[in-house]
């Protein structure tokens, strides 16, 4: 069974730019997670998307932004970037009947 | 506010030298707890879940336990590959279900 799959691996954005990350769940599992997390650093709680409706927000600003599709797969977007977004992104899904959250690779953006 | 503090930040073993890790938490009313297994540059990997004070499980060289304001991460016997950073989370009744605050982790080294 294919795990959670997240799209790109690398990334290298420019200040004030614009950046989109992918993540595809676990075959069945209808909630995903995302998570910012930075060196040395626990992951930090940003989305969940549950039936392609928001049901939680982390503290972070207006700029990071996300959605879900009706496949349950998911993007998060963040607008204007700055320096301090540099980090390794994480989804996580979770299946229907447990609280068990699996994570992908993340994705691993650099802000220059 | 919810909060996770790991101990000790990092961990130097000889290969066979058994220890603990130590995750100690304060919310508002336990969901679950959860360890995660991170290697250098990936996902973190999910290891177990515990419900209720007493509650233990166990996974290979690993034993995991909880009590009302803390968990153990026991490792028994270590070895080379045990080497890596583990994540202990916590899930709050009063946060949304994907919301996972994290500790900020016990860094193991396991030497032969």
């Amino acid at each position: 069974d294919a795990g959670v799959t997240q799209s790109p691996t690398h990334l290298i954005k420019t200040r004030g730019q614009h950046v989109t990350l992918r993540c595809s769940p676990i075959s069945g599992h209808k909630s995903v997670s995302w998570y910012q997390q930075v060196l040395g650093q626990g992951p930090q709680f940003i989305f969940q998307y549950y039936e392609k409706e928001e049901r939680g927000r982390g503290n972070f600003p207006d700029r990071f932004s996300a959605r879900q599709f009706p496949n349950y797969s998911s993007e998060l977007n963040v607008n204007a970037l700055l320096l301090g977004d540099s980090a390794l992104y994480l989804c996580a899904s979770t299946g229907p009947s447990a609280y068990e959250q699996y994570f992908g690779p993340g994705t691993r953006l650099t802000v220059t | 506010e919810d909060q996770v503090t790991q101990s000790p930040e990092a961990l130097r073993l000889q290969e066979g030298e058994s220890s603990s890790l130590n995750c100690s938490y304060t919310v508002s009313g336990l969901r679950g707890l959860f360890w995660y297994r991170q290697d250098p540059g990936k996902g973190p990997e999910f290891l177990f879940t515990l419900y209720s004070a007493g509650e233990e499980k166990e996974k290979e060289r690993l034993k995991a336990t909880l009590t009302k304001k803390e968990s153990f991460l026991h490792i028994t016997a270590p070895k080379p590959e045990d080497s890596a950073t583990y994540l202990c989370a916590v899930q709050d009744y009063g946060g949304s279900q994907g919301n996972l605050i994290f500790g900020k982790g016990t860094k193991l080294s396991v030497k032969p």
